[in-house]
């Protein structure tokens, strides 16, 4: 199985603040690598997918970027409702991992 | 606007057999070129990907569940289902189901509200 590495697994950030989070693969997945936010008892949702494609949407502060085994989640200006959990997921080859996740909370 | 709806027991005994189904509504499950997953995330902790299933009936597992899961699909109720047998405590998790599309790799797109299903005698 491909191995998801996330960091950190939390930040405290302001509101407005630059936010970025990295996950690593364990092996080269090409540009195959998901993003999604999760808040308290909800569903994971779909921010980016290829790692730098928009799901409609979601708004354009949220940008993805990478290729290989690196890759980087950014938050251009935090805002109140963005504080919730961030998952990478690889989707080059089954299983599809996930990484452990980046809880952003409100500093 | 398609949406999933997960259903089955909330509590399942060790050794016995979850089984939850994922009702597809607002489109055909077998319309698009989609496969249909099975999530699951224990209580405080991340994701793990149990396995899919396309229309056709092919499906892949996650190798770590592989020989406990079976996941099927009824096209002509617009539904699919998991099952997952020989359960323990460790099973104890809230189990999404979700649609897979396909643009740049596949992706999770839409997804259920969950259902906690808890391993107990």
């Amino acid at each position: 199985d491909i191995q998801m590495t996330q960091s950190p697994s939390s930040l405290s950030a302001s509101v407005g603040d630059r936010v970025t989070i990295t996950c690593r693969a364990s092996q080269t997945i090409s540009s195959y690598l998901n993003w999604y936010q999760q808040k308290p008892g909800k569903a994971p949702k779909l921010l980016i997918y290829g790692a730098s494609s928009l799901q409609s949407g979601v708004p354009s502060r949220f940008s993805g970027s990478g290729s290989g085994t690196d890759f980087i989640l950014t938050i251009s200006s935090l805002q109140p409702e963005d504080f919730a959990t961030y998952y990478c997921q690889q989707s080059y080859s089954v299983p599809f991992t996930f990484g452990g996740g980046t809880k952003v909370e409100i500093k | 606007q398609v949406q999933l709806r997960e259903s089955g027991p909330g509590l399942v005994k060790p050794s016995q057999t979850l089984s939850l189904t994922c009702t597809v509504s607002g489109g055909s499950i077998s319309s698009g070129s989609y496969s249909w997953s099975w999530i699951r995330q224990p209580a405080g902790k991340g994701l793990e990907w149990i396995g899919r299933i396309y229309t056709s009936g092919s499906t892949s597992y996650n190798p770590s569940l592989k020989s406990r899961v079976t996941i099927s699909v009824d096209t002509s109720k617009n539904l699919f289902s998991l099952k997952l047998s020989s359960v323990t405590a460790a099973d104890t998790a809230v189990y999404y189901c979700a649609r897979e599309g396909y643009s740049s790799g596949w992706q999770l797109d839409c997804w259920g509200q969950g259902t906690l299903v808890t391993v107990s005698s």
